[in-house]
């Protein structure tokens, strides 16, 4: 089994200010996925990031993969209410145990 | 277009019991994947299958557990004898093809009494 590990567990800012959350791992991955999880609801899919260094832009969200493709980055700019939820790794079938963030106005 | 689609959302067992949650994959999706989330353990993969097969089915438990995507109708995950360490939330997804991008369901929450 390839373990991700994300950080922080849990983030608690203020609306407007910016974040980033961490998944990593020691294995090499050959894509990797980000997911948003809403209280009830399932994982929507965000974003997969494939080529070691790449960067993917999504509104006020940024998604990159580490260059040895062991590793990937979320940063959110200028974070909204609505950005709250639970936000997950996943490689190969391999979910991390996510990032539960809060965003308050 | 109608996304992955679970039934029942909600679902009460008693020890002992048999329950069985329903998945219907996106429209044209034939692969289907099965997760259980629990708030301490993160989503757990649990099975993966095609039409009439079954891919992988390393994250399933050995007893008790089941699971099928007949040619015809929903994927069925069947859990006889529920225990209360069953209780949890059932995720099922659907990909196109041989895909890590999945599209989930919003989940049959399952509680043993």
């Amino acid at each position: 089994t390839q373990l991700l590990e994300q950080s922080p567990q849990f983030l608690s800012i203020q609306e407007g200010e910016n974040l980033t959350v961490y998944c990593n791992s020691s294995s090499v991955f050959s894509s990797l996925q980000w997911y948003r999880q809403e209280p009830g609801e399932g994982p929507v899919l965000l974003v997969t990031v494939v080529t070691g260094g790449e960067v993917k832009k999504l509104k006020r969200l940024t998604f990159q993969f580490g260059d040895a493709r062991k590793d990937s980055s979320l940063h959110i700019t200028a974070a909204q209410p609505g950005d709250t939820g639970l936000y997950l790794c996943d490689g190969a079938l391999n979910f991390g145990k996510g990032t539960s963030l809060l965003v308050t106005p | 277009n109608a996304g992955v689609m679970q039934n029942p959302r909600h679902l009460v067992r008693r020890r002992g019991q048999e329950a069985r949650l329903r998945c219907s994959p996106m429209k044209g999706h034939s692969h289907v994947y099965w997760y259980r989330q629990l708030p301490e353990e993160g989503l757990k993969f649990m099975v993966y299958l095609q039409k009439e097969n079954i891919i992988d089915e390393s994250g399933m438990p050995k007893e008790r557990f089941s699971a099928e995507f007949p040619k015809e109708g929903p994927s069925i995950l069947r859990i006889q004898q529920v225990v209360r360490g069953d209780s949890a939330a059932y995720f099922c997804a659907s990909s196109e093809g041989l895909s890590y991008e999945q599209y989930f369901g919003p989940g049959t929450r399952l509680t043993v009494t």
